[in-house]
């Protein structure tokens, strides 16, 4: 399962607050990926990370932030949760030197009330 | 539209049949072809990996890939109940920082009954 956990698996929030959901790998890889699943778009990129302090933009990055202060980590932010942001967060990793592929971890639902 | 179209069912085959899923994009510089299960409240799978055109086998399943006509397939044979889940298509560009930057078709809801 390539050693990831996210946290909370679930959770429920209002809406205008800052909600923070957390990957944690253990095997020390640099390649770090937030994607957010919703009914008939699949799953869409919205941070990515090669390292520690490296970050970049994806698909639908608005109203998200990130941070990667530790290899083992890499945090997505809600600055200030909307209901058009509830969906289900998928954190993935992947090992550059064998390609493209992208390993998921099991995913956190958020529901923005 | 979208870079990668997948229909997104449901389908629904009896135990035994074939399957065969199937994925169109439009992006030329696509070159990892990945297919992806998952079940129920759980997180994708990898499936299959592919980088070239041509057929890849494993198992049950074989991924065909049609870069000239910009066409992915996934083939079940003799499908079980097990494999009732979400197919999940997904592609990428080629290096640089386009590793593990993935673009994904909605996925096909299948359910394969006994």
């Amino acid at each position: 399962d390539a050693g990831i956990t996210q946290s909370p698996r679930h959770k429920v929030t209002e809406t205008g607050t800052p909600v923070t959901l957390r990957c944690h790998q253990t095997e020390n890889h640099r390649y770090m990926y937030w994607y957010r699943q919703d009914p008939g778009h699949g799953l869409r990129l919205i941070h990515y990370s090669y390292g520690v302090k490296d970050t970049d933009k994806g698909e639908v990055s608005d109203g998200y932030s990130v941070s990667r202060s530790k290899t083992e980590d890499f945090l997505l932010t809600l600055e200030s949760a909307t209901s058009s942001q509830t969906s289900v967060y998928f954190c993935a990793i992947s090992y550059r030197d064998r390609g493209s592929e992208a390993f998921f971890g099991q995913g956190t639902r958020l529901t923005v009330v | 539209q979208k870079e990668v179209e997948q229909d997104p069912g449901p389908l629904s085959v009896p135990e035994g049949a074939i399957v065969s899923l199937n994925c169109t994009y439009s992006n030329s510089a696509f070159q990892y072809f990945m297919w992806y299960r998952q079940y129920s409240r759980k997180g994708p799978e990898l499936l299959m990996y592919t980088y070239s055109s041509g057929n890849k086998e494993d198992g049950r399943f074989t991924a065909q890939v049609d870069k000239s006509s910009k066409y992915i397939s996934l083939f079940i044979r003799d499908s079980q109940p097990s494999d009732s889940a979400t197919y999940l298509c997904a592609m990428s560009a080629a290096g640089g920082t386009s590793y593990g930057k993935l673009t994904f078709g909605q996925g096909t809801i299948l359910t394969v009954h006994p």
